[in-house]
């Protein structure tokens, strides 16, 4: 089973609906974000949590907002979808403190169409 | 601010000959240094990466990269390459501060296209 496991994998929704995408992972980090994958874009950070009680906003935070459940669960929401988020999503771990390295463990994405 | 830009958009390499993906950061400090790369349909895996010591890294799938801090540069090598190493190639940059960083900050990416 993936470390890392974002569901659902594939979506496809109409304008002004609300999507969740959800992030679970068994790798016991601190850390989660979601990065939002456009082609010639590369990979721009949308959120991110250090823990479950601190969220952080990325650099294209409008138009979404995150959930940290646990330790482990790391929510994406789009109150109201709009075409162009029509995109790859990733969701991604990182270790803290002295283990830290900077690495980033990425799950397998989450595409989303916004017709 | 820190930024990362990768100058190829695409690169086109024949079976079996050797590849340099370039790789130009933007920090006031000695950054970390990522590069990941992406199969079709796939999600991101790390190559390889540097944070201190040797500024030659030796990676996965037979991959290096030299960081050399007077050309704020990481650029990718691979001596000979193979058709399955047609992909997207992300160069990342993170910064540390206080136990932890903000994430990565990621270059546009390098198309790598394999020619038989």
């Amino acid at each position: 089973d993936a470390d890392v496991t974002q569901t659902p994998r594939n979506r496809i929704t109409k304008t002004g609906k609300r999507i969740m995408l959800e992030c679970s992972q068994t790798k016991g980090h601190d850390r989660m974000y979601w990065y939002r994958q456009d082609p010639g874009l590369g990979l721009r950070l949308i959120y991110y949590s250090f823990d479950v009680k601190d969220i952080n906003k990325g650099e294209i935070s409008d138009g979404y907002s995150v959930s940290r459940q646990a330790q482990a669960k790391f929510s994406l929401s789009l109150e109201s979808a709009i075409p162009n988020q029509t995109a790859l999503y990733f969701c991604a771990t990182s270790t803290s403190g002295g283990s830290y390295t900077g690495e980033l463990f990425f799950g397998e994405g989450s595409r989303l169409t916004v017709l | 601010a820190q930024s990362v830009t990768q100058p190829d958009i695409h690169i086109t390499v024949s079976e079996g000959a050797s590849l340099e993906l370039r790789c130009n950061y933007s920090y006031g400090a000695t950054p970390y240094l990522f590069w990941y790369v992406q199969s079709p349909g796939q999600g991101l895996q790390l190559l390889l990466k540097y944070f201190s010591g040797d500024t030659l890294v030796q990676g996965i799938k037979g991959f290096e990269a030299e960081f050399k801090r007077s050309q704020s540069s990481f650029n990718l090598r691979k001596p000979s390459v193979h058709w399955s190493d047609a992909a997207e190639y992300f160069c990342a940059v993170g910064t540390y501060s206080g136990g932890g960083a903000d994430g990565l900050t990621f270059g546009k990416g390098t198309h790598l296209i394999i020619q038989p």
